[in-house]
């Protein structure tokens, strides 16, 4: 298995530009999310789903959009870029069975320009 | 609502001193709590977790962590710290939500 499966590694974008953050899982979990880590400020929840087709905001969704057409993919659209979206961003899948415990992908180190 | 509470931003000690990182949480319902790890330009990596049952847990490089419900506390121990455990510990819980909220971080600095 090769786990939580993030890309790109690494991105710079100019402000105004969109783009989506691939997350793929073959674990077969039921639930997705993603985090944004800032320094000091530990990880914060941007979006999560509990199955295809159901997602919901977490603590910090504003300029950011889900969608989970498929168990296994959950991308992360950023709508128009700013630069206090310069971050690194987790995804994260996870099951009932695990209680909650979260499976991490690498990480892609996104830079707003 | 859940939060986690993680005392100190970075905590120093040397080779072979006990390590203690300390974390508190709320939480209106009994928590499941965790401990991750994570090293320089990676990603989290689970340390332990605790469910229900034993309130002492073991992880991994000899990490181990006690909840205690009366402090609403999960502190994180080690009896002696190696050059290796450098790194940003993160203490999460979750009240049965498919997601966890995330304590700040505490560096951990370990000097000869």
């Amino acid at each position: 298995n090769a786990g939580v499966t993030q890309t790109p590694k690494f991105q710079v974008l100019k402000t105004g530009q969109s783009m989506t953050l691939q997350c793929a899982q073959d674990m077969n979990h039921e639930y997705m999310s993603w985090y944004r880590q800032d320094p000091g400020m530990g990880l914060r929840l941007i979006h999560y789903s509990v199955g295809a087709g159901i997602t919901d905001q977490g603590e910090v969704p504003n300029g950011y959009n889900v969608s989970r057409s498929t168990t296994e993919d959950f991308p992360l659209r950023l709508l128009s870029a700013a630069p206090s979206q310069t971050s690194v961003y987790f995804c994260a899948s996870s099951y009932y069975r695990s209680h909650y415990e979260q499976y991490f992908g690498p990480g892609t180190r996104l830079t707003v320009t | 609502a859940q939060s986690v509470t993680q005392l100190g931003s970075h905590v120093s000690v040397s080779e072979g001193a006990l390590v203690l990182l300390r974390c508190n949480y709320s939480s209106s319902v009994p928590p499941y709590l965790f401990w991750y790890v994570q090293y320089p330009n990676q990603g989290l990596q689970l340390l332990l977790k605790y469910t229900t049952g034993a309130t002492l847990v073991k992880g991994i490089n000899g990490f181990e962590a006690e909840f205690k419900k009366s402090e609403t506390s999960f502190h994180l121990t080690k009896p002696s710290a190696h050059m290796s455990d450098a790194a940003e510990y993160f203490c999460a819980v979750s009240e049965g939500y498919s997601t966890l909220t995330f304590g700040k971080g505490t560096m951990l600095l370990v000097s000869p």
